[in-house]
């Protein structure tokens, strides 16, 4: 079965930039989403295939997605932005998601 | 406002049944393509199920084919996961969540989420 593979741990300063990668097979080959959740939260869609922004997300999010690999990029990273962040993909009739991050701001 | 609500979690004994539902507002339900994703206490987001908005097409994730059924009545504006033969491993939260495009399926809007313990 598809597997995504994301690190389980990313620390960045605040104003600086932070990437946050999602590894599968072929991945580029697919569209790729990611998600943000915060603690007692439902998950936010900030990315849609690939690199497309979701009204209400701000500029700072953005996505890429090549090879095997792709790419959640948050510039100017902001204390609000600490959350979980999750990549999803489509393959073979089942929605796969990574394990997720967590993105840590200090 | 586009909104949905689940409904219908709660403690059930292992090898019992529960049936969630999600209630949709504010958007054309019949239109939309929905799926179930789950999240275990301190885990990540797991995919359940999904139902084509016509439920021509149905998929279950591994874990829980043969044992959930997904459903939806578009005259109600409401989308239904029949869980039975629960295993402790199905403890979690689970979400209803619409389908934005249909070719990379992202997932654009999300329920509060309804918590299924399953302990004896």
């Amino acid at each position: 079965s598809y597997e995504l593979t994301q690190p389980p741990s990313v620390s960045v300063s605040p104003g600086q930039t932070a990437s946050i990668t999602c590894s599968g097979d072929k991945l580029g080959d697919k569209y790729a989403c990611w998600y943000q959740q915060k603690p007692g939260q439902s998950p936010v869609l900030v990315i849609y295939q690939n690199s497309k922004r979701p009204s209400g997300i701000p500029e700072r999010f953005s996505g890429s997605n090549s090879g095997n690999t792709a790419t959640l990029t948050i510039s100017g990273t902001q204390a609000m932005d600490e959350a979980d962040y999750y990549c999803q993909a489509w393959d073979s009739s089942t929605v796969i998601f990574g394990g997720g991050t967590q993105l840590t701001v200090l | 406002e586009v909104q949905l609500v689940e409904s219908g979690g709660g403690l059930v004994k292992p090898g019992g049944s529960l049936r969630l539902s999600c209630a949709a507002s504010g958007f054309i339900f019949s239109t939309y393509s929905m799926n179930w994703v789950r999240q275990a206490p301190g885990k990540g987001l797991e995919w359940v199920s999904f139902i084509r908005s016509s439920s021509s097409y149905k998929y279950y994730a591994d874990s829980v084919k043969g044992r959930f059924t997904v459903s939806r009545d578009n005259a109600q504006n409401s989308l239904y996961l029949q869980m039975n033969s629960l295993r402790a491993e199905d403890t979690a939260v689970y979400y209803c969540a619409r389908e934005w495009h249909r070719d990379s399926s992202d997932l654009d809007v999300w329920g509060q989420g309804t918590t299924v313990t399953v302990s004896s």
